[in-house]
């Protein structure tokens, strides 16, 4: 059975840098069949895709245009993680985050419990 | 403003059917397939429908999704409480290189 168990501050104070960490059991990232994602929730934006992570033959990873210049996303092979860097956080940063496996043809199949991130000025 | 345009609430009582539509255009559900989401506060989302008209094990069959040309549409029959959630599809659209999802819908059982 595949889990993914969230980690990291929840109050972030703005300009500074959000950081979390996804720990998968039952999977395993380096997996050629799926891709890792972080995606966030707020009641602004709804359910906003941020990034993937995934390899096939080498590691390969996208990010929304909204974030790209403030993301990194990270694969820990060791430890079986993945990460989740934002730079520069503004109050419009605030939303629940979460970690999801996509498998198949496009399907968030797996999602991790979520952890409420809130951005103060 | 979402690319994949969802209404923003549907009800309908207990034993009846309600369905969610989700427009998106020739970049997004056009080419791709569609997914679907239950999220209920508090908990994580959990997926219902997958390749448009799949669903995941553990998923009674009264949930059911169908796409035609560039919209989907997720249909629930039976309605009971315990369906009250937000709604959401998602598809990877190759305009933006990235995925999307819909603004969601409120379902509400009454």
């Amino acid at each position: 059975q595949v889990h993914l168990q969230q980690s990291g501050p929840g109050p972030v104070k703005a300009s500074q840098t959000l950081s979390l960490t996804c720990n998968i059991s039952g999977d395993s990232v380096s997996s050629d069949s799926a891709a890792w994602n972080w995606i966030r929730q707020s009641p602004s934006r709804g359910l906003e895709w941020l990034g993937r992570t995934y390899h096939r033959s080498k590691w390969n990873t996208d990010y929304a245009e909204s974030v790209k210049s403030r993301i990194t996303m990270k694969a820990d092979t060791s430890r079986n993680q993945i990460s989740l860097q934002l730079n520069s956080v503004t109050p419009e940063d605030t939303a629940v985050y979460y970690c999801a496996r996509l498998v198949g043809r496009g399907a968030f199949d797996i999602w991790g419990q979520g952890t409420v991130v809130t951005v103060s000025s | 403003q979402s690319v994949l345009t969802q209404p923003p609430s549907v009800s309908a009582a207990p034993g009846q059917r309600v369905t969610i539509s989700c427009s998106g255009s020739s970049s997004n559900i056009g080419k791709n397939y569609v997914s679907w989401y239950q999220l209920v506060p508090g908990t994580a989302p959990k997926l219902v429908i997958y390749d448009n008209d799949k669903r995941p094990t553990g998923i009674p069959d009264r949930f059911s999704g169908s796409k035609s040309d560039t919209s989907a549409t997720l249909a629930i029959t039976g309605l009971q409480t315990g369906d009250e959630a937000d709604y959401h599809c998602g598809t990877w659209d190759y305009s933006v290189r990235g995925w999307l999802f819909g603004g969601g819908t409120k379902l509400t059982v009454l």
